[in-house]
C-alpha cells in the first residue's frame, strides 16, 4: 500500500519561502512509472495544480506560479519537496502531494494534506 | 490554459436518486478527463480516469462518459457515502486544470 505524507511548517510569514516535504512509502520515487505532484486547495475553494517532478529531476510547473516554485527530489530518502518563494496571504491553502500515473494520467494516491497559513 | 466548467455547482438529491454532473472543456481534450470525489477534510480520490474507466475498488454505480469537450459523471443510485464534492480534471496538457467542483448534498 502506497502512502504519502506531507510535512513542514504550518505558518509562514509574508514574503518568506514555504517549504514542504512529501515522504513516500510503499513505492520507489525512482520508479519511472509516476509523476510526483503538488496540488493545493485554498480554504473553501477548488483545487490548483502546482507542478510535478519525474525521471529524478525533470519538472513541469503551473505558469501562474512558475517564477516562484521549485520541486526537487531526494531519492535516498524517497522524498520530494516543494519550495514556494515570496508568499502572500493568497498562498494560504491545504497543500497535497500526490503520485500520478504516467500510463493513465491521473493522481492515483494522495497525501492527507497539510494546511499552510501565510500570516505575520 | 484549458478551462474546465462543471455544472451544476451544487446539487441536492435523495438516497436512491440518479445524478448526473457535467464537465465542459474550453477546447477538445480527447478522453483525457478524470473525476475525483472529495469529502470534507480529506484528500480527493479518483473515481473515473480516461473519461470512462472505473478505478479499481470504486463502486459500479459510478460511471463516466464523453469525449472531446463534453463529459458526464453519473451516479446510478445515490448512497449516503456519496454526498461529497466532485471535481473533474483535464490531463490533456499542462497546466493540469480542475473544474470548480460540484457539491452534492442530501435533500
Amino acid at each position: 500500500q502506497v502512502q504519502l505524507q506531507e510535512s513542514g511548517p504550518g505558518l509562514v510569514k509574508p514574503s518568506q519561502t514555504l517549504s514542504l516535504t512529501c515522504t513516500v512509502s510503499g513505492s520507489s520515487i525512482s520508479s519511472g512509472n509516476y509523476y510526483w505532484s503538488w496540488i493545493r486547495q485554498p480554504p473553501g475553494k477548488g483545487l490548483e495544480w502546482i507542478g510535478y517532478i519525474y525521471d529524478s529531476g525533470s519538472t513541469s510547473y503551473n505558469p501562474s506560479l512558475k517564477s516562484r516554485v521549485a520541486i526537487s527530489v531526494d531519492t535516498s530518502e524517497n522524498q520530494f519537496s516543494l519550495k514556494l518563494t515570496s508568499v502572500t496571504a493568497a498562498d494560504t491553502a491545504v497543500y497535497f502531494c500526490a503520485r500520478r500515473s504516467r500510463q493513465h494520467y491521473y493522481d492515483v494516491d494522495w497525501g492527507q494534506g497539510t494546511l499552510v497559513t501565510v500570516s505575520s | 490554459d484549458i478551462q474546465m466548467t462543471q455544472s451544476p455547482s451544487s446539487l441536492s438529491a435523495s438516497i436512491g436518486d440518479r445524478v448526473t454532473i457535467t464537465c465542459r472543456a474550453s477546447q477538445s481534450i480527447s478522453s483525457y478527463l478524470n473525476w475525483y470525489q472529495q469529502k470534507p477534510g480529506k484528500a480527493p480520490q479518483v473515481l473515473i480516469y480516461a473519461a470512462s474507466s472505473l478505478e479499481s475498488g470504486v463502486p459500479s454505480r459510478f460511471s463516466g462518459s464523453g469525449s472531446g469537450t463534453d463529459f458526464t459523471l453519473t451516479i446510478s443510485s445515490l448512497q449516503p457515502e456519496d454526498f461529497a464534492t466532485y471535481y473533474c480534471q483535464q490531463s490533456y496538457s499542462t497546466p493540469l486544470t480542475f473544474g470548480q467542483g460540484t457539491k452534492l448534498e442530501i435533500k
